[in-house]
C-alpha cells in the first residue's frame, strides 16, 4: 500500500527566504506520480507541481521546485523567496491504485502548515 | 484554466436531513472524485466516478451516495446526515489517464 509522510506539521519562514517542506513516501510500484497541493485558509486545494517517477529533471513551476530523491524516496518541495501569500497548508499526494478506466486514486500525507513572516 | 465548482460554501443542516452537495466541471475531464477533510486525518475519498452513470467506492462510503447523471456534475448525498459527517468537503476532477487532480473550492458542512 502507498503509504505518504509529513513530518513537520508547522514551519514558520521569514519573508524572502526559502524553505523545504519534507516528504517521504513508500510504494512498491516502479511507475508513481507525486504532487503538492496547497491550502489556503479558504479551503480550495491548488495544484502546485508534479514530478513523475522516471523523470530525470526536478521539477520546476516559478518559485517552487520538487527535490526528487528517489532512492531516499522523498519529495521535497521548495519554495524560494517566500511571500506572505504563501501562508497555508501544504499536502504531498501520490498517484495511488489504479482504478480502471482511466482514473488514478491518490494518497495524501496530513499536511505541513507554512506561516510566512514579515 | 480548469474549473471546479461546488454549490455552496457553507452549508448548516439538522440530524436526519437529507444532503445534496453539488459538484461542476467545466473541462470535460472523465473522474470526478469526492474527499471529506478532517484535522488529523487528512484527505479521505468518499467515492470517484469515472463516467456517467459509474461510480466506484472510495475509503469511506458508508453514510453516502453518489450520482452521475451527466459528464460535468457529480453530486455526493447525505441519506440522512448525522453529526458525525461535520466536515470540509472537496470535490476533483481529472482527465482520462491524466493523474492531476483539480479541485473545487469545497463545502463546510456543519451538521446540528
Amino acid at each position: 500500500a502507498q503509504k505518504i509522510t509529513q513530518t513537520q506539521p508547522g514551519m514558520f519562514v521569514q519573508e524572502k527566504e526559502a524553505v523545504t517542506l519534507d516528504c517521504t513516501y513508500d510504494t512498491s510500484d516502479q511507475s508513481y506520480g507525486l504532487f503538492w497541493y496547497k491550502q489556503p485558509s479558504s479551503g480550495e486545494m491548488i495544484f502546485l507541481i508534479y514530478q513523475g517517477s522516471y523523470d530525470e529533471q526536478n521539477a520546476t513551476e516559478g518559485r517552487y521546485s520538487l527535490n526528487f530523491q528517489k532512492a531516499r524516496k522523498s519529495a521535497n518541495l521548495v519554495i524560494s523567496a517566500s511571500q506572505l501569500g504563501d501562508s497555508a497548508m501544504y499536502f504531498c499526494a501520490m498517484r495511488a491504485r489504479y482504478s480502471g478506466a482511466g482514473s488514478y486514486q491518490l494518497t495524501f500525507g496530513k499536511g505541513t502548515k507554512l506561516s510566512v513572516i514579515p | 484554466d480548469v474549473k471546479v465548482t461546488q454549490s455552496s460554501r457553507y452549508l448548516v443542516k439538522r440530524t436526519g436531513e437529507k444532503v445534496f452537495l453539488e459538484c461542476v466541471q467545466d473541462m470535460d475531464h472523465e473522474n470526478m472524485f469526492w474527499y471529506r477533510q478532517d484535522p488529523g486525518l487528512g484527505l479521505r475519498l468518499i467515492y470517484f466516478s469515472y463516467d456517467v452513470k459509474m461510480k466506484e467506492k472510495g475509503d469511506i462510503p458508508e453514510g453516502y451516495s453518489v450520482s452521475r447523471e451527466k459528464k460535468e456534475r457529480f453530486s455526493l448525498i447525505l441519506e440522512s446526515a448525522s453529526t458525525n459527517q461535520t466536515s470540509m468537503y472537496l470535490c476533483a476532477s481529472s482527465s482520462q489517464d491524466g493523474e492531476t487532480q483539480y479541485f473545487g473550492p469545497g463545502t463546510r458542512l456543519l451538521v446540528l
